[in-house]
């Protein structure tokens, strides 16, 4: 089974300190993306990496940035969080290999509150 | 632009019932489309997705979905709810060869006994 981990289920931070999401898959998959999940807006992606030090932007990805150093870890990165930034996180990772039809396997998700 | 609409925010249905989770699609091309659920504090799982062939796709728990390309649509389904069900419920569509997937909104699905 593909399993995707994320560091922490909830987090508290405080305006304006940085913030570190991680994400690791453990299925070689070549694809990784962070969305952020809101009431009512679905999920909008934040960005997703394609490869190893591969990135692009999402929809949203004002007042964040990532990393992909490594295949399997993707960290989100908030430069200075803000109270709007308070949202429900979410990793996902997928596989090239089935000629794209594969699905998006998700992490469990990161409670984050900024206050 | 490519979106997605899950036109409902919340279905309510008795134990027992069929349900249908309504999603239809706006792409500019062919589209890969999936169902996800979402239970309390977790992150989504992947329930089914239709590629290409039968228009009618099953998936896990007794989900399944209809593809109709004339409506644009693809909505999910399930003969006899169960509470075990209630859940929220995300559509999401892909195009071929692209990365992004576009997601619905969501719409929570309430089973009562």
């Amino acid at each position: 089974d593909v399993k995707v981990t994320q560091s922490s289920r909830y987090l508290v931070k405080r305006t304006g300190e940085k913030v570190f999401l991680e994400c690791v898959q453990d299925m070689d998959h070549e694809n990784m993306f962070w969305y952020r999940q809101d009431p009512g807006l679905g999920l909008r992606l934040i960005y997703f990496s394609y490869d190893v030090k591969m990135k692009e932007k999402g929809d949203i990805p004002e007042g964040y940035s990532v990393s992909r150093e490594k295949k399997e870890r993707f960290s989100l990165i908030l430069e200075s969080a803000s109270t709007n930034q308070t949202s429900m996180y979410l990793c996902a990772s997928r596989s090239l290999t089935s000629g794209g039809a594969e699905t998006q396997y998700f992490g469990p998700g990161t409670r984050l509150l900024v206050l | 632009a490519q979106s997605v609409a899950q036109p409902e925010d919340q279905v309510n249905v008795a134990e027992g019932n069929p349900l249908t989770v309504k999603c239809t699609y706006s792409v500019s091309g062919n589209p890969y489309l999936f169902w996800y659920v979402q239970y309390p504090n977790r992150g989504l799982q992947f329930l089914l997705k239709y590629i290409t062939g039968d228009n009618l796709v099953k998936g896990s728990y007794g989900f399944e979905a209809e593809f109709n390309k004339s409506q644009t649509s693809f909505h999910l389904k399930k003969p006899s709810a169960l509470v075990s069900d209630s859940a929220l419920y995300f559509c999401a569509v892909r195009l071929y060869n692209f990365n992004k997937f576009y997601f619905g909104s969501g719409t929570k699905l309430n089973v009562k006994p």
